[in-house]
């Protein structure tokens, strides 16, 4: 895998509902991996940044875990709401040369239905 | 705390005019990135700059395209003699410490949007 890649690209999901959607990325000179959440009209925050094999990390009813040796993270919602309607990026981040660069997937575009 | 602040948030501009972006970053930040989104595409780094340098520039075109980081005011990416594929979504991002000195997570600002006609 030479770029980041979100899937599925967007899903509705009825409210309690709980979702999880998947990163792939680069798993050789792998340094980070960041989860961000974007509303629409707004600038993207920073959910996670996980680094280790195996880590696992929980943010209220989000969760994100990691697995580096395979190149691939799942982001969790548990128990929807419409206010986690949002587009949510994973970016990889490598070692060595160009190791300021954050390569970002094209998201995944979250509707929460009430 | 202000976040990262940008102007403007729309711009419109001819072909062959200049575009100017500026970017102030959240107090106390003195690492700024720049990434491009054009249309139906993801994020793309452009060029981070710390206080008067430009430390990777590598996702720029090499022409037209230029940013600073002055000892005191915002960033600057500049575009000149914009044409009809410069138009994007623009995103400035700061953060505390380099790359080096912590895990990299970005505060981004809410972007400027070029439109180019």
């Amino acid at each position: 895998i030479l770029n980041v890649e979100q899937s599925p690209q967007s899903l509705h999901v009825q409210e309690g509902d709980s979702t999880n959607f998947t990163c792939s990325f680069p798993s050789s000179n792998f340094y980070a991996l960041h989860w961000y959440r974007w509303e629409t009209a707004k600038s993207p925050e920073a959910l996670f940044v996980m680094t280790l094999n195996g880590d696992e990390k929980k943010k209220g009813r989000i969760s994100a875990t990691l697995n580096t040796k395979e190149g691939y993270s799942y982001l969790y919602i548990k128990g929807s709401q419409p206010e986690d309607s949002a587009t949510y990026l994973c970016a990889s981040r490598g070692s060595g040369a160009g190791s300021y660069q954050l390569t970002f997937g094209k998201g995944t575009k979250l509707s929460v239905i009430p | 705390n202000a976040g990262v602040m940008q102007n403007p948030r729309h711009l419109v501009r001819r072909r062959g005019q200049e575009a100017r972006l500026r970017c102030s970053p959240m107090k106390g930040h003195s690492h700024v990135y720049w990434y491009r989104q054009l249309p139906e595409e993801g994020l793309k780094f452009m060029v981070y700059l710390q206080k008067e340098n430009i430390i990777d520039e590598s996702g720029m075109p090499k022409e037209r395209f230029s940013a600073e980081f002055p000892k005191e005011g915002p960033s600057i990416l500049r575009i000149q003699q914009v044409v009809r594929g410069d138009s994007a979504a623009y995103f400035c991002a700061s953060s505390p410490l380099g790359p080096s000195g912590n895990t990299g997570e970005l505060f981004f600002g809410e972007g400027s949007r070029l439109t180019v006609l």
